[in-house]
């Protein structure tokens, strides 16, 4: 499966709200509602932020939020802070029983 | 606290192999799938393999069938992956995952290990 698609570069000014969008195909992400979301800073392991769509883990704040419309998943950050500074993958599950990651989106906060 | 430890990577050749390995703790691992999923340096991640709770289901990324097994040892607590007939492009660093749901392969990953690196290189 090719890599579901997302925007390189998404900025914001502190308090803005920002969006990044993941583009698949109806064998993933259009097909399931197994889409996550993680969020990566530099050097570090990836961290779950969204799963199934739009549900939270405890403890990931509630700016973060997950939305789908057909093939394309969003993951919306609320009141942008500096902290919100990193990579942002989303991931899907497939229609062929593997796994498959979006190109990663790297958020500045200006 | 659930804690997954990659160890296992370094520098090997081209044609090389190596077993990476991931010290599970925490949580029951029995209970849950486990995966792999790789960074080559500057790039994205890529999910590399997955295996279902019992060992007994295994999955791969075409880009490494045939080449990288996936297993674990349930009464180790430990995942393991066999990398063989290594590539350049196998450099990266591979990171274990949690599957989040028990008894269920793919869901998503709840945990992370903080990865370990594998250069490919004469």
């Amino acid at each position: 499966q090719s890599a579901l698609t997302q925007p390189a570069s998404v900025s914001g000014s502190p308090g803005q709200s920002i969006t990044i969008s993941c583009t698949g195909t109806s064998s993933y992400v259009g097909g399931y509602n197994f889409v996550s979301w993680y969020q990566q800073y530099p050097g570090k392991a990836p961290k779950l932020m969204i799963f199934d769509v739009r549900n939270r883990p405890s403890g990931v704040s509630d700016r973060f939020s997950g939305s789908k419309s057909g093939n394309t998943a969003s993951l919306t950050i609320s009141g942008l802070q500096a902290e919100d500074e990193a990579d942002y993958y989303c991931s899907s599950y497939t229609s062929s029983s593997t796994y498959v990651f979006g190109t990663g989106t790297k958020v500045t906060v200006l | 606290e659930v804690q997954l430890l990659e160890s296992g990577g370094g520098l090997v050749q081209p044609g090389g192999s190596l077993r990476l390995s991931c010290a599970a703790s925490g949580f029951s691992f029995t209970s849950y799938a486990m995966s792999w999923v790789r960074q080559a340096p500057g790039r994205g991640l890529e999910w590399v393999s997955t295996i279902s709770n019992t060992g007994g289901n295994t999955y791969y990324a075409d880009s490494v069938k045939g080449r990288l097994t996936i297993s674990r040892d349930n009464s180790k607590n430990t995942l393991y992956l066999q990398l063989n007939t290594l590539r350049a492009e196998d450099t990266a660093t591979y990171y274990c995952a949690k599957e989040g749901r028990i008894a269920v392969a793919w869901s998503y990953f709840d945990y992370w290990g903080q990865g370990t690196l594998v250069t490919v290189s004469s």
